[in-house]
């Protein structure tokens, strides 16, 4: 069955960095893309980005653009998603997902979610 | 972006009673509307694809429906697991955008 196991919580000071990773199992990685999206206390969840781990090819929020990186690894199904210069608007739960397949393509696999808390 | 808006913010119903959540998309999505129910703690559930379509799993008493911009997303008898927060979310285009969500409570 399709899983998708996340790091766990972080705590960084605001101009700080975070990686967090997304490991997947049960398909085959380089198939579908993986979405990030997160979701501050209370509100919906937020678009963060896109990658295809076949080519590497990335779309990025552009309100996020100058400060995150998503990178993959095939040889561990990995994907990781990198934010620098964090800020206290930062904080939120980041899950990584997956569309449930092509009549689908929409987030139906979902990490378990990282929260990412900046604070000084 | 396409913003998409949900009302009511609170929807308060009785175990055993139908509830009826909408979402407006800002402009033309065409069937690419997804319904997300969200449990304190947990990541989104996907409920419905397509406008319409029940996701693997999903109890047909969760059915969605649409007319243009305007979608609705209907729990024909409220089930106790059923009280959450519910989301709609496009994705004809990106960025993929979601609504500020309802909460569906125990009246």
């Amino acid at each position: 069955q399709v899983q998708l196991v996340q790091s766990g919580a972080e705590v960084k000071k605001p101009g700080a960095s975070v990686t967090v990773s997304c490991k997947a199992s049960g398909y085959i990685f380089t198939a579908y893309g993986v979405t990030w999206l997160r979701q501050a206390p209370g509100q919906g969840p937020e678009w963060v980005g896109w990658i295809t781990p076949y080519s590497g090819d990335t779309e990025y929020a552009q309100k996020l653009q100058d400060r995150i990186t998503m990178t993959t690894d095939t040889s561990t199904n990995t994907v990781y998603m990198e934010l620098r210069n964090l800020r206290s608007d930062d904080t939120a739960v980041y899950y990584c997902t997956r569309i449930m397949g092509q009549a689908a393509s929409t987030p139906g696999y979902w990490g378990q979610g990282t929260l990412v808390t900046v604070s000084s | 972006e396409i913003v998409m808006t949900q009302s009511p913010a609170t929807l308060s119903v009785s175990p055993g009673e139908r509830a009826t959540l909408s979402c407006r998309a800002g402009q033309s999505v065409s069937s690419s509307l997804a319904w997300y129910q969200q449990k304190p703690g947990q990541a989104p559930r996907l409920l419905i694809y397509g406008a319409s379509t029940r996701a693997t799993g999903i109890p047909d008493r969760f059915s969605g429906s649409e007319s243009g911009t305007e979608f609705t997303l209907t729990i024909s008898s409220l089930q106790s697991e059923d009280f959450a927060v519910y989301y709609c979310q496009q994705y004809k285009n990106w960025p993929l955008t979601f609504g500020g969500g309802t909460k569906v409570e125990i009246k």
